[in-house]
């Protein structure tokens, strides 16, 4: 079993809709929890950061950890074309080891 | 500002060469992450350095070696070159505290043959 999991994909939804992204984790001892986007071709971009359990909302994304499930989400409301790339969920325990999922391509349709 | 540069952006190399892989980390950061992005999968931690010393590693061989210099900017060696080393190698910077603040560059893609 992967430290990280997070389903690939793809995920292709139309313009507008609320989107769902996941990852579950085994290790108890992260407590620093993002999300980063990456573009095709380009470095990851870091999106949300979240310490301990909780809600983060920011403009049209919140993300969401619950620590005692071992389960991270990341919701984007209204989505649009330009939010089409891979959404990578990464944690750390505080130190420098971070730990990445591999990533769900998502895809926006006009 | 100035951001997290990687040179070069893309590299091909043969089996038993050796490669150096180049980063400037953004303004005010003075630590620098290397990771490996094989296709088709999320970053893998290589090495951090801190204040020109390794300051942790993941999971990878020796023949991964780096640097840092007293500007922050910091080089990824890799020595004996193997087909699986083809990935996208990425530098992060970022603050001091392991928090996880990454600010990645764009990368460099190695093609081994």
């Amino acid at each position: 079993q992967k430290e990280v999991e997070q389903d690939p994909g793809p995920l292709s939804v139309p313009e507008g809709a609320i989107v769902s992204l996941n990852c579950t984790y085994s290790n108890s001892a992260f407590q620093y929890f993002m999300w980063y986007r990456q573009y095709s071709r380009k470095g990851p971009e870091l999106l949300m950061y979240t310490y301990s359990s909780g809600n983060k909302e920011d403009g049209r994304f919140t993300a969401q950890v619950d620590k005692s499930s071992k389960y991270i989400s990341l919701f984007i409301r209204d989505s649009q074309p330009s939010d089409s790339a891979t959404y990578l969920c990464a944690m750390s325990a505080g130190n420098n080891d971070m730990r990445f999922g591999a990533g769900t391509r998502l895809t926006v349709k006009p | 500002e100035t951001g997290v540069t990687q040179s070069p952006t893309h590299l091909i190399k043969t089996r038993g060469q050796q490669v150096t892989l180049r980063c400037s980390s953004q303004s005010g950061h003075n630590t620098v992450s290397w990771y490996q992005q094989a296709l088709g999968q999320g970053p893998q931690f290589i090495f951090q350095y801190y204040r020109e010393e390794e300051n942790g590693r993941g999971n990878f061989p020796p023949r991964f070696s780096g640097l840092q210099f007293p500007n922050y900017s910091s080089e990824l060696n890799v020595n004996a070159l193997e087909l699986d080393d083809s990935a996208l190698y990425l530098c992060a910077s970022s603050l001091p505290g392991g928090t996880g603040e990454l600010f990645f560059g764009e990368g460099s893609r190695l093609t081994v043959l």
